[in-house]
């Protein structure tokens, strides 16, 4: 079946550090991916997406691109701030009438 | 900005009881989720919905129910609480057909049972 499979927090970064949050998955097709951001006491919010092979989704200067030859997915982000912390959770769709599959979920401290 | 409310934010209630909580969306998405997320910040499925009197169970068995009468109603109920279900319940929904691939969620309803 379908999974996604994400870096296991907690991460605690220095402001202004740079981001990395892997990300890779195991699906029978071609799916769309997703980042998804919480913050606390919040739902979920999608940060970005990618629908195809190649394509990078960016919003607020957080990056990722979806790669399908190492069925990845990493998220980054150049220069982290406090307002940044949050739980992190990677997701994928096989098909728009499947649910999305999520990973664990990552949560980042960061701290000035 | 999405337009999917859950309700109540908050609610602590006693063995027991019934409880129904509510998630309404305002955009005329078939496609609705119910998904249970654990104190470890993991989030599974427990109910979702294709349309209108259409219901299935997700990969996290639930003693859960759920109905579907209206398109933007996707109420969940708890016949009998318990402290297993205390957790945090976020309610999702999707438009597949409009292009839009990602799912909307609501704030989410925490839930205590003492």
């Amino acid at each position: 079946g379908n999974s996604v499979t994400q870096m296991e927090g907690p991460v605690t970064l220095s402001e202004e550090a740079f981001l990395t949050i892997n990300c890779t998955y195991t699906a029978t097709g071609y799916p769309s991916l997703f980042w998804y951001v919480q913050y606390p006491g919040e739902g979920l919010q999608l940060l970005l997406k990618a629908t195809k092979a190649d394509d990078k989704g960016s919003n607020k200067g957080f990056e990722a691109t979806y790669r399908k030859e190492t069925t990845s997915f990493h998220l980054e982000k150049g220069s982290v701030q406090v307002s940044d912390s949050a739980v992190y959770f990677c997701a994928l769709r096989e098909t728009g009438n499947t649910p999305l599959v999520f990973g664990k979920g990552t949560r980042l401290s960061v701290i000035a | 900005e999405a337009d999917i409310y859950q309700t109540p934010r908050y609610l602590v209630i006693g063995t027991g009881k019934k409880i129904t909580l509510e998630c309404s969306q305002t955009m005329g998405h078939d496609k609705m989720y119910w998904y249970q997320q654990d104190p470890g910040m993991e989030l599974h499925l427990i109910h979702y919905s294709y349309g209108v009197n259409s219901t299935e169970k997700g990969d996290l068995s639930s003693e859960s129910t759920v109905s579907r009468i209206r398109t933007e109603h996707f109420p969940l109920t708890l016949e009998s609480a318990r402290p297993s279900h205390t957790s945090q319940y976020l309610c999702a929904s999707s438009d597949p057909g409009s292009g839009d691939t990602e799912a909307f969620f609501g704030q989410g309803t925490r839930l205590t049972v003492v």
